[in-house]
């Protein structure tokens, strides 16, 4: 079945913390990306990959990273967790090509306290 | 840089009813649209999009858009809303080199 997993779907943990958030995809996608959902501002786009090793900023990268060294995995990375990235996180992944729809992962509920 | 505009943040409807959700997006260059359901508990998935050819696009559940370029809108209707189409709904503009911008979601009830 054709999906992009993610590990885990919920995670509480403390500030400053390192995590780490799994996604992969069994698709083939070039196109990796993150995306973080909070009430009443919609998703935002974290970081986004469009193939191995290469990746880019979204509009809210700070206090994330990330890594594509294989195709079909694109983990994200919270360095020292803070209260303000409690949130709910989704990868989704897609074909090249600007029209091509996003596939998206289940989600993962983070907790900082 | 590209925008989208979901006007109605909250919409609680009647079984049967229509629905129509409107959807403004900002992008100088040709754009490709998307609007994605999300059940609750669930993940996006795609409902339709539309990205050249007839302005009026069909998707899945009974679902259409129609992108009207001079009014810059991609609105969504369905003439009988079920209380299954509970959800909440996100339109998206998808401008050059994969970037995708969501608008900030309508959540719709149905009521039985």
């Amino acid at each position: 079945e054709a999906q992009v997993t993610q590990n885990p779907r919920y995670l509480i943990t403390v500030t400053g913390k390192k995590l780490t958030v799994t996604c992969s995809q069994n698709m083939n996608h070039e196109y990796m990306s993150w995306y973080r959902q909070d009430p009443g501002l919609g998703l935002r786009q974290i970081y986004y990959s469009m193939n191995v090793e290469v990746t880019d900023k979204g509009d809210v990268p700070e206090g994330y990273k990330v890594s594509r060294k294989e195709k079909r995995n694109f983990p994200l990375i919270l360095e020292s967790p803070s209260p303000n990235q409690t949130s709910l996180y989704f990868c989704a992944s897609s074909l090249w090509g600007d029209n091509s729809p996003l596939h998206f992962g289940n989600g993962t509920r983070l907790t900082v306290t | 840089a590209q925008s989208v505009s979901q006007h109605n943040h909250h919409v609680i409807l009647s079984e049967a009813a229509s629905l129509e959700l409107g959807c403004n997006y900002s992008y100088g260059g040709t754009v490709n649209l998307f609007w994605y359901v999300q059940y609750p508990g669930q993940h996006l998935q795609l409902l339709l999009k539309y990205f050249s050819g007839d302005p009026l696009v069909k998707g899945i559940k009974g679902f259409e858009a129609e992108f009207i370029k001079s009014k810059f809108s991609f609105n969504l209707r369905k003439p009988s809303v079920q209380w299954s189409d509970t959800a909440e709904y996100f339109c998206a503009v998808g401008g050059g080199y994969q970037k995708v911008t969501f608008g900030t979601g309508t959540k719709l009830q149905v009521i039985p």
